[in-house]
């Protein structure tokens, strides 16, 4: 059984490049969330999709961009890089009509985004 | 979204139990309590999740009193490679789907363990 898979591991563009970060959820989940995790920090929550569309965002600037394809896979992208968005982006996955309880996000080991 | 507060850090020494405690008081009726572990350059990984009094699985026991404003995760028996970040995280109780709810991570207690 598959985990939640992300590519590429490592990834370095200079200010102003876009990049985009591609992950497969884990088999049986449908939904997909988002999170940059800075040096130090625990991860923030950047946005989730579900049926292709973004359901919840969270505080980030409109530079930051997703998209669901229908077999629930994701791509995060991010225009006009700032040294600042240097981070681990991590993807999880989960089931959106989970019964009775709350399920645990399930994560992917993140892509490593470098900014020079 | 309820935040939670936990230790920066602790240490502990190899085969001692260790007990991290996580306070939430604005937790909602239907959040449930959840803790991850995290590995430097690697993603969060669930550990446990609990709704009341105690729950116990392979790895780790969680005990939440009746108020529900507080947890405490236990790891028995430490060993080195338990040395990790642990994450105590509420969900925010809203949305579609119990699936749906955005994860609010604080920073985590870094545990050290000691041989």
């Amino acid at each position: 059984d598959a985990g939640v898979t992300q590519s590429p591991t490592h990834l370095i563009k200079t200010r102003g490049q876009q990049v985009t970060l591609r992950c497969s959820p884990k088999s049986g989940h449908d939904t997909v969330s988002w999170y940059q995790q800075a040096l130090g920090q625990g991860p923030q929550f950047i946005f989730q999709y579900y049926e292709e569309e973004e359901r919840q965002r969270g505080n980030f600037p409109d530079r930051f961009s997703g998209h669901q394809f229908p077999n629930y896979s994701s791509e995060l992208n991010v225009n006009a890089l700032l040294l600042g968005d240097s981070a681990l982006y991590l993807c999880a996955s989960s089931l959106m009509e989970a019964s009775n309880s709350n399920q645990p996000q399930h994560f992917g080991d993140g892509t490593r985004l470098s900014i020079l | 979204l309820a935040k939670t507060t936990q230790p920066i850090s602790m240490d502990s020494y190899e085969g001692q139990e260790v007990n991290i405690t996580c306070s939430h008081n604005n937790i909602a009726t239907n959040d449930y309590i959840t803790w991850y572990q995290q590995f430097p350059s690697q993603g969060p990984r669930f550990i446990i999740q609990g709704y009341k009094t105690k729950v116990t699985n392979e790895v780790a026991s969680l005990f939440i009193p009746a108020d529900r404003k507080s947890s405490t995760l236990s790891l028995p028996r430490v060993s080195l490679s338990d040395t990790a970040v642990y994450y105590c995280l509420v969900g925010d109780g809203e949305g579609s789907g119990a699936g749906s709810y955005q994860l609010t991570f604080g920073k985590g207690t870094k545990l050290s363990v000691i041989p």
